[in-house]
């Protein structure tokens, strides 16, 4: 069974604080994905990563497969990165994914 | 607009009754996916189809719930005789097989159908 655990659950900061989400998992993988999920429902995918790190704008995402970690990192953070954040994995046919509980960031301006 | 749409967006309905979503993909994704999602939980999967075969159901998805995607496009998923614990927000989702390696697809989701059952 894929176990996808997130750290913190909520996540409170102030505007321009560099923020760290972290995921980790049971089973070895192929990739992982970040998803972002704002009030009412949308989720928009954010990473797709199978290794080392990734960079599109303010956010990085980071993998370690041996570890089977992976962190999101928002830098310079601002009031519109509140949401929660996703780390979701292929399940064990690779078909479709696990999702981890998210991590709900607030941040203050 | 050309992402997933999802219809209704909001369903309220009455212990007992039947209801229905749909779920058009985005058009030249080949897979489609239905989640659940209850408050302050992550999604959990219900089942996927590949074109117009239902390929995986979860264990989630009782004998009260079916779906189907006739013609390889839009889906439905039907909810009969609801119960209170079938409130959620019912999320689909598409992708484009990319035969690289499993789990490597994006996938892009809608906006959510949320049901609640008094």
């Amino acid at each position: 069974k894929n176990e996808v655990e997130q750290s913190p659950q909520n996540l409170t900061a102030q505007e321009g604080e560099f923020i760290t989400i972290n995921c980790s998992y049971s089973v070895g993988i192929s990739a992982l994905h970040w998803l972002q999920q704002h009030p009412g429902g949308g989720i928009v995918s954010l990473f797709m990563l199978s290794s080392g790190k990734k960079k599109h704008g303010r956010l990085i995402a980071t993998i370690n497969i041996q570890e089977k970690h992976s962190s999101l990192h928002i830098t310079a953070s601002h009031p519109r990165d509140s949401a929660v954040y996703i780390c979701a994995i292929p399940n064990n046919y690779g078909q479709n994914f696990v999702f981890g509980p998210g991590t709900r960031l607030s941040v203050l301006p | 607009d050309t992402g997933v749409s999802q219809d209704p967006r909001h369903k309220i309905t009455k212990r007992g009754q039947n209801v229905t979503f749909r779920c058009d993909p985005i058009s030249e994704h080949n897979r489609l996916y239905w989640y659940r999602q209850t408050l302050g939980q992550g999604p959990e999967f219900l089942t996927y189809f590949q074109n117009e075969a239902q390929l995986e159901k979860s264990r989630l998805l009782s004998d009260r719930f079916s779906a189907e995607r006739p013609k390889g496009s839009f889906s439905t998923l039907e909810i009969q005789r609801t119960e209170q614990g079938d409130s959620a927000m019912y999320l689909c989702a598409s992708s484009l097989d990319s035969r690289v390696r499993v789990g490597t697809d994006t996938q892009y989701f809608g906006p959510g159908t949320r049901l609640t059952v008094l």
